[in-house]
């Protein structure tokens, strides 16, 4: 069976700082990660995916995630906060079908 | 590009109602949507896979009667929730799959919130 874990539903992060939002997961067969990111009353909107390749995703906004197969994580971060990256941010794995297992999702608070 | 509307955005059903949901890829052909189930404060649920110009493959536990699924054409997926009680009150999420590109991306729709009274 899929699935995914973040810990921590709500982080706080000062503007500037680093953002760190971490993500393991569990899977029988090679995973595909993602990361999405949710705007109060807007749809889910990708921010970077792993499949193959390259351990080491760039996605918008500066944010970036490292797939590390022998720690089973895919942690996202971003160097330095804004504002504007205060959202919901979601891990989610695909069995390879597209079917989709979400994280429980961190909802991050950026203060001034 | 790859914007998924959905239709409502909000809806107040009484008990023992059915309510329709609409979403729609505006501009990409979507053989493939997913329906979606996000309670407060907690992740999203896979409830079922619409398949366009077949049925929809429903996740374990989801009641396919109460919960039908309709994917007529290459832009549309109807979720409908028959005989609607309090419980099934949620935040409804449909997202699609490019059917040109096809690849792994899902696009996600702005949710319904449904309430049922």
């Amino acid at each position: 069976a899929q699935s995914v874990t973040q810990l921590g539903s709500h982080v706080s992060v000062s503007e500037g700082a680093l953002v760190l939002l971490r993500c393991n997961y569990s899977s029988s067969v090679p995973p595909y990660l993602f990361w999405y990111v949710q705007y109060p009353n807007q749809g889910l909107q990708l921010l970077l995916k792993y499949t193959t390749g390259a351990t080491l995703v760039k996605g918008i906004n500066g944010f970036e995630a490292e797939f590390k197969k022998s720690e089973t994580s895919f942690h996202l971060t971003k160097p330095s906060a804004h504002m504007s990256d205060a959202a919901e941010y979601f891990c989610a794995l695909s069995d390879g079908n597209n079917r989709l297992a979400f994280g429980k999702g961190n909802q991050v608070v950026v203060i001034p | 590009g790859a914007v998924v509307s959905q239709h409502p955005s909000r809806v107040i059903c009484k008990s023992g109602t059915s309510v329709k949901i609409e979403c729609r890829s505006l501009d990409f052909q979507a053989t493939t949507m997913f329906w979606y189930r996000q309670f407060p404060k907690q992740s999203l649920m896979l409830m079922a896979t619409s398949n366009e110009g077949s049925k929809a493959t429903y996740e374990q536990g989801v009641e396919k009667d109460k919960f039908l699924i309709n994917h007529a054409s290459l832009t549309l997926s109807t979720l409908t929730v028959t005989s609607a009680h309090p419980e099934d009150s949620s935040f409804y999420i449909c997202s699609a799959r490019d059917r040109v590109t096809a690849t792994d991306t899902q696009y996600f729709g702005p949710g319904t919130r449904l309430t049922v009274l």
